[in-house]
């Protein structure tokens, strides 16, 4: 069973720190990987993707990938409250099926 | 660019009741998938068509559930009869073959 674990949470950072969420998964074929961040009620919505080690930033975020360890994490930096969400990692396993964490709820704080 | 839409945003049935969901990918967006996402979960794959072709079933409760393509664009998604345990948002995503999905606004599903 191909696994996608994350904390659930809740982060809680406050404010103009750095938020810094993790994921690892179970198959070392994995292709792709992604962040999605979802508001209550809302839903999921694509923060960024990196499919090759080390790190892509896009203006207050940055992924981080290290196939060795198996883990991918999301670093928001200068966090807002209107950060505060859940986020979702999924990752493109080697059949190119995209297999889901149940998410971080992050809150910041003002 | 329109984003995929979903219709309805909520539905509420009784148990026992047929309920549909519909879904219109993004233009040009050749894979559609259906999911349902409970709370506090992670969205669970319920099917994944390639244009008309449905290449992925495999976690679809075909008793109750089916779906439908019809020419590769619009999709519906159908529960019958549906079950107290049925109850959660049902998300219709879009992507180009193998790339990022795009997700639509959901269907929150309750059943009483």
């Amino acid at each position: 069973q191909k696994e996608v674990e994350q904390n659930s949470g809740p982060l809680s950072v406050p404010e103009g720190a750095i938020a810094s969420l993790n994921c690892t998964y179970s198959d070392r074929g994995s292709q792709s990987f992604f962040w999605y961040r979802q508001y209550s009620g809302k839903s999921p919505e694509l923060i960024m993707f990196i499919y090759s080690n080390g790190d892509k930033e896009d203006g207050r975020f940055t992924a981080q990938l290290n196939k060795a360890s198996q883990y991918v994490s999301l670093l928001i930096r200068d966090s807002q409250p209107s950060d505060s969400a859940t986020y979702l990692c999924a990752v493109k396993d080697s059949n190119y099926q995209l297999i889901w964490g149940a998410g971080t709820k992050l809150i910041i704080k003002p | 660019e329109a984003g995929v839409v979903q219709s309805p945003r909520y539905k509420i049935i009784e148990k026992k009741q047929p309920v549909a969901f519909w879904c219109n990918p993004i233009s040009g967006h050749n894979t559609l998938y259906w999911y349902l996402q409970n709370l506090g979960q992670g969205p669970e794959l319920l099917i994944r068509y390639e244009n008309e072709e449905a290449v992925d079933d495999s976690q679809l409760p075909k008793d109750r559930f089916s779906a439908e393509r019809l020419k590769g664009v619009d999709s519906t998604l159908k529960i019958q009869p549906a079950e107290l345990g049925d109850s959660a948002v049902y998300l219709c995503a879009s992507s180009l073959v193998q790339d990022t999905q795009y997700f639509g606004p959901g269907t929150r599903l309750t059943v009483l």
